[in-house]
């Protein structure tokens, strides 16, 4: 089945900084790849997707890549602040198949972005 | 809209006890979902209903029922609370495409 694996574990950058997570899946038949942003206490928020027909999608001072070849993805926050300090997950999935759409979960990676 | 709310926020069973979770959503989504979240481990599917009226095992679904109560509402039950069980529970849903919404949570502890 598919596997997701989400690199690193935690991160510590300083206010301005970049920040870049990565994932890479193993099943090839993937197409959905989204980012959840979960702040302490509450639940996962979607905050960026992409679908294996596309490269790059940026939504301000985020940006998804995939690269289909290598099977993986990454999340880049351009001018990290710290209401960015937070627990990242990246998903895949197969779409839909019989009514369920099952989503992958990396194991997350706890973001700390210091004034 | 308040999205996909969940009762209670936190709760301490004994060992051998029961509860349900509850979970609804005013987004008229077909799909709903319940994951747990355990450190180190991101979430791992419980129960999914595709539909009103349809129910099916995800991937950890051991010592758990669900029951789809109508369109709005999908909530999950804990017979018998094991200590293994100790975790943070979501539910989602999701309506046409693969996005899913998610729920505050529910942080349960059992003893």
């Amino acid at each position: 089945g598919e596997n997701v694996e989400q690199h690193p574990s935690t991160l510590s950058v300083q206010e301005g900084d970049s920040a870049v997570i990565k994932c890479t899946y193993s099943d090839s038949a993937s197409n959905y790849f989204p980012w959840y942003k979960q702040e302490l206490g509450k639940g996962p928020q979607l905050i960026i997707d992409i679908r294996s027909n596309v490269g790059e999608k940026k939504d301000q001072r985020i940006a998804v890549t995939l690269n289909k070849t290598a099977k993986h993805f990454s999340l880049h926050i351009t001018e990290t602040q710290p209401e960015d300090s937070a627990v990242y997950f990246c998903a895949a999935s197969m779409g839909i198949s019989g009514g369920y759409n099952k989503l992958i979960f990396g194991a997350g990676t706890r973001l700390a972005v210091h004034p | 809209n308040a999205g996909v709310t969940q009762t209670p926020k936190f709760q301490v069973l004994k060992t051998g006890q029961s509860m349900t979770l509850q979970c609804a959503q005013d987004m008229n989504h077909n799909s709903m979902y319940w994951y747990r979240q355990d450190p180190g481990m991101g979430l791992r599917l419980i129960y999914y209903s595709a539909s009103e009226g349809t129910t099916d095992k995800g991937e950890v679904p051991n010592g758990y029922n669900v029951s789809r109560l109508n369109k709005r509402e999908f909530s999950l039950r804990l017979e018998s609370a094991a200590p293994s069980q100790t975790s943070v529970y979501f539910c989602a849903s999701s309506e046409g495409g693969p996005e899913q919404f998610f729920g505050p949570g529910t942080r349960l502890t059992v003893l």
